[in-house]
């Protein structure tokens, strides 16, 4: 069965950095484009970034433009993202998701990764 | 605010059905599809509707999609106390992103 379980997580100072990861299983990962996608405490689900199933593609919401760097490991069916000069308001959960058809429909997701960023 | 705009609540009693709005842009929902994900408390989110109206394998029929130029809707028919949840839509955005909407709080009561 499908799984994707994110790890890395946890408190870090304002301008700290931390690298989250995805571990996949179940399916073939390089076969699929995938996608962090955050949620703040009480809030709504925000799209981060997504890498295509090569490598070769990726992108970024403004809001993390130039921070976060999104990589994958296809060897390792891993899935990365390089968090740094970290802000507050960058505090949610951080969930990996497969993307089933390249056409932006997440059909599965891990439990996800709480980043808490404070001083 | 969200690229997205959804109802902040719903309610409805068992049995009843229920419709919730996402309304967007010709960049966006006017030009790409819908999808629709459901959140239940303390869970990640699970897809229920993708290519504004496919629903994938185990989601009950009791869950349909719509598109309709920059709007899109989901509707709950016979509705559950175990559909009381959070739904999203989404969909990508032509200036390359993704957009979701804020989400809407379905009660049942």
């Amino acid at each position: 069965q499908v799984q994707l379980v994110e790890s890395g997580g946890g408190l870090v100072k304002p301008g700290g950095s931390l690298r989250l990861s995805c571990a996949a299983s179940g399916f073939t990962f390089s076969d699929y484009y995938m996608s962090w996608i955050r949620q703040a405490p009480g809030k709504g689900l925000e799209w981060v970034s997504y890498i295509s199933s090569s490598s070769l593609y990726t992108n970024y919401a403004d809001s993390v433009k130039g921070r976060f760097t999104i990589s994958r490991d296809n060897a390792k069916n891993s899935l990365y993202l390089q968090m740094n000069s970290l802000r507050a308001e960058d505090t949610a959960v951080y969930y990996c998701a497969r993307d089933r058809s390249s056409g932006w429909e997440f059909d599965y997701w891990g439990q996800g990764t709480l980043v808490t960023v404070s001083s | 605010q969200s690229v997205l705009t959804q109802p902040p609540s719903a309610s409805g009693t068992p049995g009843q059905r229920v419709t919730i709005s996402c309304s967007g842009s010709s960049s966006n929902i006017g030009s790409n599809t819908v999808n629709w994900y459901q959140q239940l408390p303390g869970t990640a989110p699970k897809l229920l509707i993708y290519s504004n109206n496919q629903r994938p394998s185990g989601v009950p029929d009791r869950f349909s999609g719509s598109k309709s130029g920059t709007s899109a809707s989901l509707a709950i028919s016979g509705l559950q106390s175990e559909d009381e949840a959070d739904y999203y839509c989404a969909a990508w955005d032509d200036r390359l992103r993704g957009v979701f909407g804020g989400g809407t709080k379905l009660t049942v009561l």
